[in-house]
């Protein structure tokens, strides 16, 4: 079983759409918790970091549910620009071990 | 501009050969990271440094090596002894390996094996 699995998609949804992604982790003692974005041929960036109670930014919403051991990301409202790859990224403790999902690939059409 | 940069973009490489790609940062970071991403797979690390003059292996660092003799460079070269070095290659930085510190990636290296 992989350390950090996510649905692969793609997703492929019309403007305006409401599209959640869906990531889960193997590690119980895993303490950080992101999601980052990356374009086509382009490095990841750091989309928002996911806390206990949840965070919300702007048309993003992030959860975390540690008893099941999985995190989510809502995207309201979908552009043309939200169209990239998203990666969930989990922090060990102690902190240097940094797993990388293998990403979710979002197009968003017209 | 505080940021990381690599180089080159593109690098094409014969079988065989070592190469070298370089990594720089001026956010003043600690820690540096290198990750390789293959298509449709996620980031792997080769080597990460918490400090000067100080690294670890990563998950997949056979064929790789890395020197950190000054906090803002971390170069990593791919040597002949790689089997399958054809990949995109990240380098990253951050404040410290600990707490809810996120990495800031640079543009990345696409490397070629002809």
């Amino acid at each position: 079983r992989k350390e950090v699995e996510q649905d692969p998609g793609p997703f492929n949804v019309p403007e305006g759409a409401t599209v959640a992604f869906n990531c889960t982790y193997s590690n119980s003692a895993s303490q950080s918790f992101f999601w980052y974005r990356q374009d086509c041929r382009k490095e990841p960036k750091l989309l928002m970091s996911v806390y206990s109670s949840g965070n919300e930014d702007g048309r993003f919403t992030a959860q975390l549910n540690r008893a099941s051991q999985y995190i989510s990301l809502l995207i309201r409202d979908s552009k043309l620009s939200d169209s990239a790859t998203y990666l969930c990224v989990v922090k060990s403790t102690g902190g240097f071990k940094t797993i990388f999902g293998a990403g979710t690939r979002l197009f968003v059409k017209a | 501009d505080g940021g990381i940069t690599q180089s080159p973009k593109y690098l094409f490489r014969k079988e065989g050969q070592n190469v070298t790609l370089s990594c720089e940062q001026n956010l003043n970071h600690d820690a540096m990271y290198w990750y390789r991403q293959d298509p449709g797979q996620g980031l792997r690390l080769i080597y990460y440094s918490q400090i000067v003059n100080d690294f670890q292996k990563g998950d997949i660092a056979e064929g790789y090596s890395v020197s950190r003799e000054k906090k803002e460079s971390f170069p990593l070269t791919v040597t002949s002894a790689q089997k399958n070095p054809t990949a995109f290659y990240l380098c990253a930085s951050s404040s410290g390996p600990w707490g809810n510190n996120e990495q800031f990636f640079g543009p990345g290296t696409r490397l070629t094996v002809l």
